[in-house]
């Protein structure tokens, strides 16, 4: 079945460490977004891109980093430099241009311990 | 400045009544797409309903219709005969085709829906 898949669901980091979470979509979609979601809160965004090797910052870029080297996937580093990085994080994919909806992923929960 | 704003927190609806969530959007681009996505307590997001700024007609969706007034850059959600499994948080998002927006999907704050039985 065509989808986005994120892994891990739940995800433990030691203050200090970097963590990368991973995003793979089979939509054959050229858009691909990363999104933060604090407890009762909205989707921030965080990173997007619209094509390989290509993506820009969103509102809330500082401390963390993508890359973009194949379609298919667009994971997310959440670095030591983000001082608050507890929160649910959303992949989603959605076709270049037009106006179709995005496709989300389940989700990965980060809990710094 | 807020690109999407959802002013509604959380709402109490009775079942099989319908509720109406707030939505008004800011841009200056002629050329966007509004949507309404549902995120139950498991976390997935759900798409429920889909608006261009160029469409004539509000958009609907089975139980979901969108009331579309574009001069006061809103973009309500009715949701009528509420059930039960309605019970989520929903969020309101657009897209904008500006260039220099890049295809970026911006979402509002979300409003929690409570169905009371």
């Amino acid at each position: 079945d065509g989808g986005i898949t994120q892994s891990p669901k739940y995800l433990f980091r030691k203050e200090g460490q970097n963590v990368t979470l991973s995003c793979e979509q089979n939509l054959n979609h050229d858009a691909m977004y990363w999104y933060r979601q604090d407890p009762g809160q909205g989707l921030r965004l965080i990173y997007y891109s619209q094509i390989v090797n290509d993506f820009q910052k969103g509102d809330i870029a500082e401390g963390y980093s993508v890359s973009r080297e194949k379609k298919e996937s667009f994971p997310l580093t959440v670095t030591s430099a983000q001082k608050n990085p507890t929160a649910f994080y959303l992949c989603a994919s959605s076709p270049g241009g037009g106006f179709t909806e995005a496709f989300f992923g389940q989700g990965t929960r980060l809990t710094v311990v | 400045a807020q690109k999407i704003t959802q002013t509604q927190p959380g709402m109490f609806v009775q079942e099989k009544e319908a509720v109406t969530l707030d939505c008004t959007y800011d841009t200056s681009d002629p050329s966007y797409g509004l949507f309404w996505y549902k995120q139950p307590s498991s976390g997935e997001m759900i798409f429920l309903i889909y608006q261009g700024s160029y469409d004539q007609q509000n958009a609907t969706e089975g139980r979901y219709s969108l009331n579309f007034q574009k001069a006061r850059k809103s973009a309500n959600l009715v949701i009528s005969a509420s059930q039960l499994g309605d019970s989520a948080m929903y969020f309101c998002a657009m897209r904008e085709l500006i260039k220099a927006a890049g295809n970026k999907l911006t979402f509002g704050g979300g409003t929690r829906v409570l169905v009371k039985p």
